[in-house]
């Protein structure tokens, strides 16, 4: 079964600082990989995903992920946040008709 | 607006009541989820329908709970006699799709459960 690993919990980021949030991920094929945020009150909105091909994608609001088999990992990056980029952050795989999701990683962005 | 809906927003119950919730996908979607999101948790998957049929339950989905989507388009999640531990926010999502690939969800804003 798929399974998707956030180590960090938490992260505290300045504002026009960069961003990276770890992403490890459990899959004996190769995996639709995706990035979701979920601000307060409000739905969880798709960032980018990655089907195949080019391992490093783009998405919305300037977030981009890249994709490593090696490592299993899809992390997310973003080079300059802002503070409207505070909020919670899901990974996901989907296979066998559903996605799977971790547990999360809140950003908090400062002044 | 097109996205998908889900009502009520926030339900408020007393143990051991029955509660229902509703979605409505996005109209050409053919595939329809229920997930549940606890706090400082990711989404779990509870059941989803591939049109009108149920094709797979999680184990997190007890006999007390059900849900339908009987032609196919809107859906209901029911919860009988429900617990304190049956509080959390209930997701709905849709997706257009025909294989085991799993394209992107689209989620509603989810209906909060607080059982007193």
């Amino acid at each position: 079964a798929q399974s998707v690993t956030q180590p960090d919990i938490h992260i505290t980021v300045s504002e026009g600082a960069s961003l990276e949030l770890r992403c490890n991920y459990s899959y004996g094929a190769t995996p639709y990989l995706f990035w979701y945020v979920q601000s307060p009150g409000q739905g969880l909105q798709l960032l980018l995903k990655y089907f195949s091909g080019d391992t490093l994608v783009q998405g919305i609001k300037g977030f981009e992920a890249e994709f490593k088999r090696s490592q299993s990992s899809f992390n997310l990056r973003k080079p300059s946040v802002h503070w409207s980029d505070a909020a919670e952050y899901f990974c996901a795989v989907g296979a066998d008709y559903k996605l799977s999701f971790g547990a999360g990683t809140t950003v908090t962005v400062r002044a | 607006d097109t996205g998908v809906s889900q009502d009520p927003r926030h339900k408020i119950t007393k143990r051991g009541q029955n509660v229902t919730f509703r979605c409505d996908p996005i109209s050409e979607h053919n595939r329809l989820y229920w997930y549940r999101q606890t706090l400082g948790q990711g989404p779990e998957f509870l059941t989803y329908f591939q049109n009108e049929a149920q094709l797979e339950k999680s184990r997190l989905l007890s006999d007390r709970f059900s849900a339908e989507r009987p032609k196919g388009s809107f859906s209901t999640l029911e919860i009988q006699r429900t617990e304190q531990g049956d509080s959390a926010m209930y997701l709905c999502a849709s997706s257009l799709g025909d294989s085991a690939n799993t394209g992107e969800l689209f989620f509603g804003e989810g209906s909060r459960l607080t059982v007193l």
